[in-house]
């Protein structure tokens, strides 16, 4: 099977740093995924880690460590339009491939 | 390029009414599909997922079904709704082995 733990609620100011942690159990996967979702939306796909290592996109990156079964989403130089909720996912190398999300991390990006 | 669509965006039902939500991509074949269900600030529940026409595999017992009658339509489904089904309902497809999931515009199901 597979879990996924992350922090519920994240608070920062504008132009500040967040990193929303995740840890994980799993028999199998191919990377680790982050997706943004703003209330009442649909998630969108953030980025992808299937190394080890940090992945960079714009003012987000991700990390990925394999061994640790650990990875982290970074967000910098933090905008009032980041509040949203951002999951972690996986995808299980099993026959079947299915996606598994993490309870997900409230951001609150305050003036 | 592809597309996902679901059906209706909105949703008042009774208990015990039957329930019919309905999503399909276009632009690719064979796509893994899957519901899911996410309550008011929560994580998203995996319901169904499918691998092919006739693939289904359940998550969680409940009294919800689905079908997949087509391979790019996944239809979610009951014969009588109860007021603990009430949440948003999202459909969802990744291409095999593909690392991504896009997701659906979701339906906000109220069973009053």
């Amino acid at each position: 099977g597979q879990s996924l733990e992350q922090p519920s609620e994240v608070t920062a100011v504008e132009g500040a740093i967040v990193q929303i942690n995740c840890t994980y159990q799993t028999s199998g996967f191919y990377g680790l995924s982050w997706y943004q979702q703003h209330d009442g939306g649909a998630p969108t796909f953030l980025s992808y880690n299937a190394l080890d290592g940090l992945e960079e996109t714009g003012r987000f990156s991700s990390f990925l460590s394999r061994s640790d079964s650990y990875g982290y989403l970074l967000l910098q130089e933090l905008q009032m339009k980041d509040s949203a909720s951002y999951f972690c996912a996986v995808r299980s190398t099993d026959s079947w491939g299915k996606f598994q999300f993490g309870a997900g991390t409230q951001v609150v990006v305050t003036p | 390029s592809q597309t996902i669509h679901q059906w209706p965006a909105t949703l008042v039902q009774p208990v015990g009414s039957p329930l019919s939500l309905e999503c399909t991509v276009e632009g690719t074949s064979n796509p893994n599909l899957y519901w899911y269900r996410q309550a008011a600030g929560r994580g998203l529940q995996l319901l169904f997922y499918s691998v092919g026409i006739g693939q289904i595999s359940s998550e969680v017992p409940q009294n919800l079904s689905a079908s997949r009658p087509q391979d790019r339509q996944f239809i979610l489904s009951s014969k009588k709704l109860l007021l603990s089904d009430s949440g948003f309902y999202l459909c969802a497809w990744s291409a095999d082995r593909n690392t991504e999931a896009f997701f659906g515009q979701g339906t906000r199901l109220t069973v009053v």
